[in-house]
């Protein structure tokens, strides 16, 4: 069974650029959440989508925007792109709306801002 | 606001030398805690969850426990493929699927 794939694996953008990731959830799975994990830290949640809405926005710019797809893909959006924007951008999806249900992320993208 | 401290932030075994990682929490209503293993790199990989205080799962070298405060992965006899960064998270009662706070994971050497 395929697992939640991400792509790219890895990009280098210029300040000020826009970048845009995208996420492919496990078959089933209709909740997508993206992370931004900076080197030595824990992830950080920046969106949730379930059904094509957002149900949930982490502490992040509105230069960091998201949509999910209805075949329940995700991208996730980046303008005026900053250097304190590399990181680690994870995907993670899940069933929604039942109590005991595990997340399960994929490889990430490694965004490289110059 | 959800907490999750994770502790030590780094530790280093020998071979066979067991141990344990905590992982402490604030949440006004659990839905699951969640351990991941995470390699330099790569994705988070889920390891276990737990939803209640008493609870205990276990995988190989690997063993969860959770308290109403706290949870602990006991690591018994590791190996150095054991070697990673494992991280511990929190859903909170009124979110639901893949929404989690995270801690900021203890970094396991194992040496052979």
């Amino acid at each position: 069974d395929a697992g939640v794939t991400q792509s790219p694996t890895h990009l280098i953008k210029t300040r000020g650029q826009q970048v845009t990731l995208r996420c492919s959830p496990i078959s089933g799975h209709k909740s997508v959440s993206w992370y931004q994990q900076v080197l030595g830290q824990g992830p950080q949640f920046i969106f949730q989508y379930y059904e094509k809405e957002e149900r949930g926005r982490g502490n992040f710019p509105d230069r960091f925007s998201a949509r999910q797809f209805p075949n329940y893909s995700s991208e996730l959006n980046v303008n005026a792109l900053l250097l304190g924007d590399s990181a680690l951008y994870l995907c993670a999806s899940s069933l929604f709306g039942q109590g005991n249900t595990e997340a399960f992320f994929g490889q990430g993208t490694r965004l490289t801002v110059v | 606001e959800d907490q999750v401290t994770q502790s030590p932030e780094a530790l280093r075994l020998q071979e066979g030398e067991s141990s344990s990682l905590n992982c402490s929490y604030t949440v006004s209503g659990l839905r699951g805690l969640f351990w991941y293993r995470q390699d330099p790199g790569k994705g988070p990989e889920f390891l276990f969850t737990l939803y209640s205080a008493g609870e205990e799962k276990e995988k190989e070298r690997l063993k969860a426990t959770l308290t109403k405060k706290e949870s602990f992965l006991h690591i018994t006899a590791p190996k150095p493929e054991d070697s990673a960064t494992y991280l511990c998270a929190v859903r909170h009662k009124e979110t639901s699927g893949s929404r989690l706070t995270f801690g900021e994971g203890t970094q396991l050497t194992v040496n052979p």
